[in-house]
């Protein structure tokens, strides 16, 4: 079964907002990676967090684990219309399993 | 992180025809992947291609139908074989960094078949 299962499968919010993407698996892991894809295009590598990491930060974005709960939540603070894009959480189990989840479409209105 | 180009960047073909697609990395690494994403859809694994060895297979890929080389530690090849309508899809190749363990992807090979 999927690994990765992202809520809201569709976001759209006003330039200026925060966005907020979730991410549950069902197993446990070795760490969850976060991709962006910009229509159909390749993907771009946002953050890695570990298994024994809770949080996160890069620029603008933040990323939380919490293994508890088997969820990880992606924060795009202050967004722009260039944030709009799909987004992905990928897990890597300890055999090196990579699945992705089925995706979050953000949509930023100027 | 690793620069990974992909040759075609996108191709429209005729059903019952193969097309092999290209993925060239910009230094030496030990695992390449080879993804399908169809239209709307996440990514799925299809292989994975280490240098020197047989390619792994994802549960419903076959090496029939998706044939991959692997000559050395930069480059690899996906081959879709005797292609349909439902083999349209984006075709991404993805290389696993040292001890990081980010996945690094390439722009992708945007396929349709007629």
């Amino acid at each position: 079964s999927q690994q990765g299962e992202e809520d809201p499968q569709a976001l759209s919010i006003q330039e200026g907002e925060n966005a907020t993407m979730n991410c549950s698996y069902k197993t446990s892991i070795n760490n969850l990676q976060w991709y962006r894809q910009n229509s159909g295009r390749g993907l771009v590598h946002l953050i890695l967090i570990r298994s024994n990491e809770r949080e996160k930060h890069s620029g603008r974005l933040r990323v939380t684990l919490d293994t508890s709960k088997k969820s990880s939540s992606l924060l795009i603070t202050a967004s722009r219309a260039a944030d709009t894009a799909s987004y992905f959480c990928a897990t890597a189990d300890y055999g090196q399993n990579f699945v992705f989840g089925p995706g979050t479409r953000l949509s930023v209105l100027p | 992180s690793a620069v990974i180009s992909q040759k075609p960047s996108r191709d429209i073909c005729q059903r019952g025809t193969s097309l092999t697609i290209q993925c060239q990395v910009d230094s030496q690494v030990t695992m390449m992947f080879w993804y399908r994403q169809q239209p709307g859809q996440s990514l799925t694994l299809i292989a994975t291609a280490n240098q020197g060895s047989e390619a792994t297979y994802e549960s419903g890929f076959v090496i029939d139908k998706f044939p991959i080389s692997r000559p050395n530690l930069t480059f690899s090849t996906l081959t879709v074989s005797n292609m349909s309508p439902e083999d349209s899809s984006i075709y991404l190749c993805s290389v696993e960094e040292g001890r990081s363990y980010e996945q690094y992807f390439g722009p992708g090979t945007r396929l349709t078949v007629t």
